[in-house]
């Protein structure tokens, strides 16, 4: 079975422009979430998306969006890129239910390095 | 922030034993203790999970103190290739207020040498 799929593996775009990112998840898994690492610091939370709801944010601001779609894959948008935005943007997907008892695993795919200049 | 305290790195030679310790002495009763582990440029890794037994898999083994405040991820016999940054995390099933959030701290920097 194919593991977590993201495109692009690397993109470059300039201050100010619009990026798109995208996800697959493991067949099967219906939840997706997206996470930011800046370079030299662990991963950073951004979103997660259950049945095409959003189910969870962190604290990034409104420039940063995503939706998932009916076969469960998911885009992750920033608009107006800030050099800041610079960094690995991954994708992690579970099989996960709100269900006690249930396992909660979370696959991550290898990311879409971003760099802003 | 992360609930977890872990050294930011460690050596271990090839071969050997690595045991790569994690507080956590603020641990709710419904929190899990997960590792996980990231090969450079590559995304996250699990490794293996517990509530407040010992747990072993393929991988590695688990050891959570009774008091559930620190745990200690051990890899029996480090290769090359074990070499990466290990992440103890402290999460409810489902992430943190059932968001699916995981929260990573600086993790462990575990280098093995031959």
């Amino acid at each position: 079975d194919a593991g977590v799929t993201q495109s692009p593996t690397h993109l470059i775009k300039t201050r100010g422009q619009h990026v798109t990112l995208r996800c697959s998840p493991i067949s099967g898994h219906k939840s997706v979430s997206w996470y930011q690492q800046v370079l030299g610091q662990g991963p950073q939370f951004i979103f997660q998306y259950y049945e095409k709801e959003e189910r969870g944010r962190g604290n990034f601001p409104d420039r940063f969006s995503a939706r998932q779609f009916p076969n469960y894959s998911s885009e992750l948008n920033v608009n107006a890129l800030l050099l800041g935005d610079s960094a690995l943007y991954l994708c992690a997907s579970s099989w996960w239910a709100m269900t006690p008892g249930s396992y909660y695993g979370y696959t991550f795919g290898s990311g879409t390095r971003l760099t802003v200049v | 922030d992360a609930k977890t305290t872990q050294p930011p790195s460690m050596d271990c030679a090839e071969g050997r034993a690595a045991n790569l310790p994690c507080n956590h002495s603020t641990i709710s009763g419904n929190e899990y203790v997960y590792w996980y582990r990231q090969i450079h440029s590559q995304g996250p890794q699990y490794i293996i999970h517990g509530l407040k037994n010992n747990e072993t898999n393929e991988m590695a083994s688990l050891i959570i103190t009774e008091d559930r405040k620190s745990s200690t991820l051990i890899l029996p016999h480090a290769t090359l290739r074990d070499t990466a940054v290990y992440y103890c995390i402290v999460s409810p099933k489902g992430g943190s207020s059932n968001t699916g959030k995981l929260i990573f701290g600086q993790g462990t920097t575990l280098q093995v040498k031959p």
